[in-house]
């Protein structure tokens, strides 16, 4: 991938209330897309993968994702939000042109308010 | 357990004065990783390693270098540290490239004054 954007770099929602964090990737050829999260001072887990097939993924602790291809866009959804989802969020994508390299987006904080 | 781990978890040193950040990991892994965490810029792909003694550069490689002797070993080595470098590294490992998730450490704090 060329670039991976992540189009909000912060976003605060209520608990409870549903949340959608937007990804959007530029590349002309097949892409593995990945979302991780990011706890305070922790490295990063893996929340989702998307490899091939089905384009509606479910994740850990209630996430899912939706892989667009006409739109290059994977955005992560949870229906309901706890407190404990509070962290940082990557969006990232692999592919094989030019290395075998790894792209990430600069995160979004999701910051979630009782 | 299986996992990746990074030392030293901090460190402050001076421009100039050499350092090196191990990574080991326990899973038998074959491809490692390093990335740079700076605030608006996500991570930023260092280098890579494929397998033994094969490594790559990944986006911002100026200033490190890796070596990959052994399979579970990735150290990134800062030979003339600067100011610039002052950041959050990460150390990953995955089974293999692109189709497999990866794996972090908890990553290192490095201050280059």
């Amino acid at each position: 991938a060329q670039s991976v954007t992540q189009l909000d770099s912060q976003v605060p929602v209520f608990e409870e209330a549903p949340v959608e964090l937007r990804c959007n990737y530029s590349s002309s050829v097949s892409v593995y897309l990945f979302w991780y999260v990011q706890y305070p001072n922790q490295g990063l887990q893996l929340l989702l993968k998307y490899l091939s097939g089905s384009t509606l993924v479910k994740g850990i602790n209630g996430f899912e994702a939706e892989f667009n291809k006409s739109q290059t866009s994977f955005h992560l959804r949870k229906p309901s939000v706890h407190i404990s989802d509070t962290a940082e969020y990557f969006c990232a994508v692999s592919e094989g042109t030019g290395g075998f390299k790894t792209i990430f987006g600069a995160g979004t904080r999701l910051f979630v308010k009782a | 357990e299986a996992q990746v781990t990074q030392n030293p978890r901090y460190l402050i040193t001076v421009t100039g004065k050499k350092l090196t950040v191990t990574c080991s990991q326990n899973m038998n892994h074959e491809y490692m990783s390093w990335y740079r965490q700076d605030p608006g810029l996500g991570l930023r792909q260092i280098y890579y390693s494929m397998n033994v003694e094969v490594t790559d550069k990944g986006d911002v490689p100026e200033g490190y270098k890796v070596s990959r002797k052994e399979k579970r070993n990735f150290p990134l080595i800062l030979e003339s540290p600067s100011p610039n470098q002052t950041s959050l590294y990460f150390c990953a490992s995955s089974l293999d490239w692109g189709n497999q998730p990866q794996h972090f450490g908890d990553g290192t704090r490095l201050s280059i004054l």
